[in-house]
C-alpha cells in the first residue's frame, strides 16, 4: 500500500536548535517526494522536492531509498519556521495524485 | 496574479443536501485537482481534471463528482451529504499535468460543515 507516515504530530524546539522532521514512506516503485508547508492563516505551499535537490529557507531533505525516508532538516531553527509541515509522495512521472502524511506541527520557541 | 481562487470560503449544509464548490486555477495552469482535508489529517486526493475530463480518481464514492470548463475552472459536487463530509476542500492547479516540474499551487480552501 502507498503510505506516508509522519510519526510526530508536534515537534517543539528552541530557536537556534537543529530541526529534523521525520517522514517515512511505503511505495513499490520509484516515487517522487515533496515537503509542503502551511504557515498560520496561509495556504499550503511547496517547500521542496527531492528531484531538484535544492535548499529552501535553509531546509534540506535527502531521499533515502534504503530506509524509505525523506526527513526534512534545518541546522538552526528560526521562529518564522513555526508551521505545519506535510510530507507527500507521488508516482514518479505521475501527473495525478499526491499522497500526504498527517503532518507535523513545528513549534520554534524563542 | 490571484493564484488559485476557491469559492465559497465557508459553507454550512444539512445532511442529505447537495453542494457545489468552485475553483479557478492559477493563470496559465490547465489542470485542477481536488483534495479533502479532515481536521487533524493530511489532504486526501479526490480527483483530477485535465482537458475537461476526469483523469484520475482517489477512493471516494460516486457521490463526489466534478467538472472542468473550457476556461480550466472546475467544480466539485457532493450529493447526499453525510456528517463525515465535513472538511476543508482544497483545490490545486498545475501546468500541463506535468506537476513534478512545478508542483501544485493550492487554494485556501472551502470549509464545509454538514449538520
Amino acid at each position: 500500500a502507498q503510505r506516508v507516515t509522519q510519526p510526530e504530530k508536534l515537534l517543539s524546539v528552541f530557536k537556534g536548535a537543529p530541526v529534523e522532521l521525520k517522514c517515512n514512506y511505503s511505495y513499490s516503485g520509484s516515487p517522487e517526494l515533496f515537503w509542503y508547508v502551511q504557515y498560520s492563516r496561509q495556504r499550503l505551499q511547496l517547500l521542496l522536492r527531492h528531484i531538484s535537490r535544492e535548499s529552501i529557507k535553509g531546509f534540506t531533505a535527502d531521499l533515502n531509498k534504503g530506509e524509505t525516508s525523506f526527513h526534512l532538516k534545518k541546522p538552526f531553527a528560526q521562529e518564522e519556521d513555526s508551521a505545519m509541515y506535510y510530507c507527500a509522495l507521488s508516482k514518479s512521472g505521475n501527473t495525478g495524485k499526491l499522497i500526504f502524511g498527517q503532518g507535523t506541527t513545528l513549534q520554534v520557541k524563542p | 496574479d490571484a493564484g488559485v481562487t476557491q469559492s465559497p470560503t465557508h459553507l454550512i449544509k444539512t445532511r442529505g443536501q447537495q453542494v457545489t464548490l468552485r475553483c479557478s486555477p492559477k493563470s496559465g495552469h490547465d489542470t485542477v485537482s481536488w483534495y479533502q482535508q479532515a481536521l487533524g489529517q493530511g489532504p486526501q486526493f479526490i480527483f483530477q481534471y485535465y482537458e475537461e475530463e476526469e483523469r484520475q480518481r482517489g477512493n471516494f464514492p460516486d457521490r463526489f463528482s466534478g467538472h472542468q470548463f473550457p476556461n480550466y475552472s472546475s467544480e466539485l459536487n457532493v450529493n447526499a451529504l453525510l456528517l463525515g463530509d465535513s472538511a476543508l476542500y482544497l483545490c490545486a492547479s498545475s501546468l500541463g499535468g506535468a506537476f513534478y516540474n512545478y508542483g501544485y499551487t493550492f487554494g485556501s480552501g472551502t470549509r464545509l460543515t454538514v449538520v
